[in-house]
C-alpha cells in the first residue's frame, strides 16, 4: 500500500516571501502520479500542480513549482512571491498509474501567509 | 471543463436519523465519481468510488453506502447515521480532457448531533 507523509503540520510566512512545503512518499511501484491540493477556508479542494513520474523535469505553474526527487521519493511544493491567497491547508497526494485510481493523500500542511 | 455540484451544502442531523447526499457532474460524460470524507484536522479518507451506473466498489466498512443511478449522479446514504459520521463529505471525478486528475466538488457539512 502506498502512504503519504507531511511532516510540518504548521508554516507560516511573509507576504512575497517564498515557502517550501515537505512531502515524501512510498511505493513499490514505477508509474504513477503525484499532485499537490489547496483547500483555502471554503474548504473546496483546488488543483495546484500535478507531476507524472515518468517525466523528470519539474512541473510548474506560474508562481507554483515541485522538486520531484523520484530516487528519493520526495515531492516539495515551492511557492514563490506568496500572496495572502495563498493561505490554505495544502495536501499531497498520489495515485497509481494503473488501477482504480484511487488517491491517497497525506495529512495536510496548514500555511499562512503573513501581511 | 467539468462541474460538480453537491447539495446540501450543510446538514444537521440527529442520531439515528437517514442521510442522502447528492453529487451530480456536468461538462463530462461517463466519469469515474469519489466520495471522500475529511474529519476536523485530519487528511481525507476515500469511502466510494464508481466506474460507471450501478457498479460501486467500497473502501472502508461502515455506516454509509453509495450509489450511482444515473451516469453523472452519485449519491452518499446511510438509513442511522452514527456520531461519528460527522464531517466534511467531498465528491470527486476524474474524465473530460483529464482523466488522471480528481477534481472535487464544494463539499457538503455534516454535523451529527
Amino acid at each position: 500500500a502506498q502512504t503519504v507523509t507531511q511532516s510540518q503540520p504548521e508554516m507560516s510566512v511573509q507576504e512575497a516571501e517564498t515557502v517550501t512545503l515537505s512531502c515524501t512518499y512510498d511505493t513499490s511501484e514505477n508509474n504513477y502520479y503525484l499532485f499537490w491540493y489547496k483547500q483555502p477556508p471554503s474548504r473546496q479542494m483546488i488543483l495546484v500542480i500535478r507531476q507524472e513520474a515518468y517525466k523528470q523535469q519539474n512541473a510548474t505553474e506560474n508562481r507554483f513549482s515541485v522538486n520531484f526527487q523520484k530516487a528519493a521519493k520526495s515531492f516539495s511544493l515551492k511557492i514563490s512571491d506568496s500572496q495572502l491567497g495563498d493561505t490554505a491547508m495544502y495536501f499531497c497526494a498520489f495515485r497509481l498509474f494503473f488501477g482504480n485510481e484511487k488517491l491517497t493523500f497525506g495529512t495536510g500542511t496548514r500555511l499562512t501567509i503573513i501581511p | 471543463s467539468q462541474t460538480i455540484h453537491q447539495w446540501p451544502a450543510t446538514l444537521v442531523q440527529p442520531v439515528g436519523s437517514p442521510l442522502s447526499l447528492e453529487c451530480t457532474v456536468e461538462g463530462t460524460s461517463n466519469p469515474n465519481l469519489y466520495w471522500y470524507r475529511q474529519a476536523a484536522g485530519r487528511g481525507l479518507q476515500l469511502l466510494f468510488y464508481s466506474v460507471g451506473i450501478g457498479q460501486i466498489s467500497s473502501e472502508v466498512p461502515q455506516n454509509l453506502s453509495a450509489s450511482r443511478p444515473q451516469d453523472r449522479q452519485f449519491i452518499l446514504s446511510s438509513k442511522k447515521l452514527l456520531l461519528s459520521d460527522s464531517g466534511f463529505y467531498l465528491c470527486a471525478c476524474t474524465g473530460g480532457v483529464s482523466t488522471d486528475t480528481q477534481y472535487f466538488g464544494p463539499g457538503t457539512r455534516l454535523t451529527v448531533l
